[in-house]
């Protein structure tokens, strides 16, 4: 099984939003609420901001926020600053065959 | 304070084995299942399986299953990934990853917190 789809680039002036898309199937992400998005910087570990399509942990700010539709999760990030520039990754589990799927990637680039 | 440090570079020949240790501590360690992910030289990031540390259950990516374990020593709170048959593509940086959630039976995708990386270099 392929992974999750999404765009290969984004990106927005500071202090506008940017959404990105992530595009699996009916047996990942249009089945389960288990999808989370990652932020990483270049040389760095992933650090989580959004789990469980829309939940954000202590200490990521409000400016992140995420929202499913079918088998498509979006991550918006509003207010752009310049450390949002970053790839960004989702997941998702997939029971049916490898149990976690990640994205490609999307690299987003704060203009 | 969560942390989970990882043991340092390797360099391989291909057809050998690499072994990557993963130390937690700032919490309680048998509470929280582990996962480990690779990324090739840049590109994305890659499910390789988890295992509970509370009972050393197992779930492998079946890409790779015929070719990883992973084991967890509770008194010293650390997780192994071992690889096997090592080849050029199994050139990656190697992170584990706790799992967000206490006590799952399998992994669920929301990993709060990663390994510093080990990168793994296979060549002749």
């Amino acid at each position: 099984q392929s992974g999750l789809t999404q765009p290969p680039s984004a990106s927005g002036a500071p202090g506008q939003s940017v959404t990105i898309s992530c595009t699996g199937t009916a047996s990942d992400i249009g089945a389960f609420d288990f999808v989370s998005w990652y932020q990483q910087h270049p040389g760095k570990p992933p650090q989580v901001v959004i789990y469980e399509v829309s939940k954000r942990p202590s200490g990521v700010p409000n400016r992140f926020s995420g929202s499913k539709s079918g088998k498509t999760a979006f991550l918006t990030v509003s207010g752009l600053q310049a450390d949002d520039e970053a790839l960004y990754y989702c997941s998702s589990i997939a029971p049916r065959n490898t149990l976690i799927l990640f994205g490609g990637g999307t690299k987003l680039t704060v203009l | 304070q969560v942390q989970l440090v990882q043991s340092g570079t390797e360099v391989k020949k291909p057809g050998a084995s690499m072994k990557v240790s993963c130390r937690a501590s700032g919490y309680n360690f048998i509470s929280y299942g582990i996962n480990w992910v690779r990324q090739a030289p840049g590109q994305g990031l890659e499910w390789l399986g988890w295992i509970s540390t509370n009972h050393g259950g197992t779930n492998y990516e079946p890409k790779v299953q015929d070719r990883v374990t992973l084991t967890r020593d509770t008194s010293t709170n650390t997780v192994y990934l071992e690889l096997r048959s090592l080849s050029s593509e199994d050139t990656a940086v190697y992170y584990c990853a706790r799992e967000g959630r206490q006590a799952t039976a399998s992994p669920m995708g929301w990993f709060d917190a990663w390994g510093q990386g080990a990168l793994v270099t296979v060549s002749s």
